[in-house]
């Protein structure tokens, strides 16, 4: 079985600051990787994903991921935070073979010091 | 192009009573999902169809949850009777393709059974 762990369930920087939300998985064959982001009001958004090939994905909103293997990590950084950077993030995993389902870690909520 | 729509936003029922979400896919997505956020807790998989056919229900918590997609387009999630347990945000998403194809999520529909 897949399953994710989100290290932080509430994470605050000041604004120009590096985010760094953390993002372990287990899995026992190599998954696809996602990061959404839900701000407030709204539905879930994609930010990113690993499927193969180059390990440091590049999303949207300058936020960027990378797949490491032998940590089972997938941890999502951005080097200057913004104030509309503020919502909550979630990682999550997808079974390659078979099940398309995703399995979601319990959530990051992100908030932006002035 | 509109995006995914679900309906009501939040319902308030008492225990015991039926309630039923409704989800707009995006047109022409075949693939429609179910999930569940239980207030604090990680967002779980409830169900997959492609076009009419339940491709995966392994989600599905009991038989009080009934989902439906007839004809392909909308779909229904009905709650009888409803339990404290299943308060929680009922998210849809929909996509083009299966596998590692992006899904595009609703706003969720929020239910609080007292």
């Amino acid at each position: 079985a897949q399953s994710v762990t989100q290290l932080g369930s509430h994470v605050s920087v000041s604004e120009g600051a590096l985010v760094l939300l953390r993002c372990n998985y287990s899995s026992s064959v190599p998954p696809y990787l996602f990061w959404y982001v839900q701000y407030p009001n709204q539905g879930l958004q994609l930010l990113l994903k690993y499927t193969t090939g180059a390990t440091l994905v590049k999303g949207i909103n300058g936020f960027e991921a990378e797949f490491k293997k032998s940590e089972t990590s997938f941890h999502l950084t951005k080097p200057s935070a913004h104030m509309s950077d503020a919502a909550e993030y979630f990682c999550a995993v997808q079974n390659i073979q078979g099940a398309q389902k995703l399995v979601f870690g319990q959530g990051t909520r992100l908030t932006i010091n002035p | 192009e509109a995006g995914v729509t679900q309906f009501p936003s939040h319902s308030v029922i008492e225990k015991g009573q039926t309630v039923t979400l409704r989800c707009d896919p995006i047109s022409g997505h075949d693939n429609l999902y179910w999930y569940r956020r239980v207030m604090g807790k990680e967002i779980k998989f409830l169900l997959h169809f492609v076009k009419e056919s339940k491709q995966d229900e392994s989600g599905m918590p009991n038989n009080r949850f009934l989902a439906e997609r007839t004809g392909g387009t909308y779909s229904t999630l009905k709650v009888q009777p409803a339990e404290l347990e299943d308060s929680g945000v009922y998210f849809c998403a929909s996509s083009l393709h299966g596998g590692t194809g992006e899904l595009f999520f609703g706003e969720g529909s929020r239910l609080t059974v007292l």
